[in-house]
């Protein structure tokens, strides 16, 4: 099956320094890409779509110039938290899907700890 | 604009007993449906989903779903849980097959030996 992997898996940064996810696809081509936020014992919250080459549609109420999404080829998509807060602290989640495909694959997760 | 309802935040039932989590969406066509799974420290695995067709659905592990169009339904059914079904459980929703999912707040399923 597609596998989509993230890194890094836990990191944890000082308050007012930049954060960089890694989501990659590792065996198909990811044609969109989309970046999910987990709070604890809550629900998934969609943050952006990522398509390949173009720039990222955010859903309201994301901060797209605190979280900057990349797109840069068909197998990865960087999420970059910067000047990070304690409020940034969560679990993200990716998942990728190639055109027309049946479903969307999600990454492990990365969970970021802001001290 | 699209929405997904999990009735219950915690469900508690009998290892061996059977299994119901309720989801109710709102859409005005027929939605791409998802439930998917989430063990603790896991990611997300995809335990079965409807696009058109047969309105039951059989998934993974056992498990499987009804598509109700009059009731506005998808809920996940198993006969008999294991210890190890115990997780947190997303009902999903989508316009089309590759297109952004909204999820539901999540039920998180508790089994008592």
């Amino acid at each position: 099956g597609a596998v989509v992997s993230q890194h890094p898996s836990r990191v944890i940064c000082k308050s007012g320094t930049s954060v960089k996810i890694e989501c990659r696809s590792l065996d198909f081509q990811a044609t969109t890409m989309f970046w999910y936020r987990q709070f604890p014992k809550k629900s998934l919250m969609l943050m952006a779509t990522s398509n390949e080459g173009s720039k990222a549609t955010y859903e309201q109420g994301v901060e797209k110039d605190k979280f900057l999404i990349n797109h840069a080829s068909l197998t990865l998509s960087t999420l970059t938290v910067t000047s990070a807060h304690p409020e940034d602290s969560s679990f993200y989640i990716c998942s990728a899907t190639a055109h027309q495909a049946y479903e969307q694959f999600f990454g492990p997760g990365t969970r970021l700890t802001v001290l | 604009a699209q929405s997904v309802t999990q009735p219950d935040i915690h469900i508690t039932v009998s290892e061996g007993a059977s299994l119901e989590l309720r989801c109710n969406y709102s859409y005005g066509a027929t939605p791409y449906l998802f439930w998917y799974v989430q063990s603790p420290g896991q990611g997300l695995q995809l335990l079965l989903k409807y696009f058109s067709g047969d309105t039951l659905v059989q998934g993974i592990k056992g498990f499987e779903a009804e598509f109700k169009r009059s009731q506005s339904s998808f809920n996940l059914r198993k006969p008999s849980v294991h210890w190890s079904d115990a997780a947190e459980y997303f009902c999903a929703v989508a316009m089309n097959r590759d297109d952004k999912i909204i999820f539901g707040k999540g039920t998180r399923l508790h089994i008592l030996p």
